[in-house]
C-alpha cells in the first residue's frame, strides 16, 4: 500500500521569504505525485504533478517541486511567497493514476504567510 | 479549465434525516468520480470510487448503507448520507476524472447535522 507523509503540519513564513513544504511517500512500485492547494472552505486546486520525465516540475503560482526517487520525496518550493499563498497544501500519490485510479493524500501543511 | 460543481455548498439538517449532495462535471464527461470526506484541519479521506453505470467501490471502514453513492450519468454522481447523525458532520468533496486522466475537484459541501 502507498502512504504519504507531510512532515510539517504548520509552516509560518514572512512575505517574500522562500519556503519548502516537505513530502515523503512510501510505495513498492512507481508512483505519480501531486501537490494541491486548498483555500478555506473550498475544494482542491492542482499546483503541479509528476507523471514522468524531468524530476523538476514547475507548477502554477511560481511553485515547483523535485521528485527524488532515492529519498522518496517530492518537496514543494517557492522562492518568494506572497500573503495570498496562505492556504493548506496537500501532497498526494497515486499508483494507478494513468488508469483512472485514486489519489492518496498526506495530512496537509498549513502555510501561513505573514507581512 | 474543466469545472466540477457540488450542490449544495452548505447544508444543515436534523439528526435522523437524509441529505443528498450532487457532484456535476459541467463541461466534460466523467466516467469516474471520487468522494472524499475531510474533518477540520485534517486530510482528505477517500470514501468511495464511483463509476458510471455500476456500483460504487467503497474504502475499508466506510458504510455503504450509510453513504449511498449513485453515478447515474457521465456528468452526475450523488452522495446520500442516510439517517444522518452529528458525527456525520463534515466537509465532503468530490472529484471527477476526464477520459485522458486529468482529475478535477469540486468546491466541497459542508454538512452540519444538529
Amino acid at each position: 500500500a502507498q502512504s504519504v507523509t507531510q512532515l510539517d503540519s504548520q509552516v509560518p513564513v514572512f512575505e517574500e521569504a522562500p519556503v519548502e513544504l516537505r513530502c515523503n511517500y512510501s510505495s513498492s512500485v512507481s508512483v505519480y505525485l501531486f501537490w494541491y492547494v486548498q483555500y478555506p472552505n473550498q475544494g482542491l486546486q492542482l499546483l503541479l504533478k509528476y507523471l514522468s520525465g524531468s524530476t523538476l516540475v514547475k507548477g502554477i503560482n511560481g511553485f515547483e517541486a523535485e521528485f527524488n526517487k532515492s529519498q522518496t520525496s517530492f518537496h514543494l518550493r517557492k522562492p518568494s511567497v506572497h500573503i495570498s499563498d496562505t492556504a493548506e497544501y496537500f501532497c498526494a500519490v497515486s499508483v494507478t493514476y494513468n488508469q483512472g485510479g485514486k489519489l492518496i493524500f498526506g495530512q496537509g501543511t498549513e502555510l501561513s504567510v505573514k507581512p | 479549465g474543466a469545472v466540477v460543481s457540488q450542490h449544495p455548498s452548505r447544508v444543515i439538517c436534523k439528526s435522523g434525516t437524509s441529505v443528498k449532495i450532487e457532484c456535476r462535471s459541467l463541461d466534460f464527461q466523467a466516467t469516474t468520480m471520487f468522494w472524499y470526506r475531510q474533518f477540520p484541519k485534517q486530510s482528505l479521506m477517500l470514501m468511495a470510487t464511483s463509476n458510471e453505470g455500476s456500483k460504487a467501490t467503497y474504502e475499508q471502514g466506510v458504510e455503504k448503507d450509510k453513504f449511498l453513492i449513485n453515478h447515474a450519468s457521465l456528468t452526475l454522481s450523488t452522495l446520500t448520507v442516510t439517517s444522518a447523525h452529528p458525527e456525520d458532520s463534515s466537509f465532503y468533496i468530490c472529484s471527477a476524472r476526464m477520459d485522458r486522466g486529468e482529475l478535477f475537484f469540486g468546491e466541497g459541501s459542508r454538512l452540519t447535522v444538529l
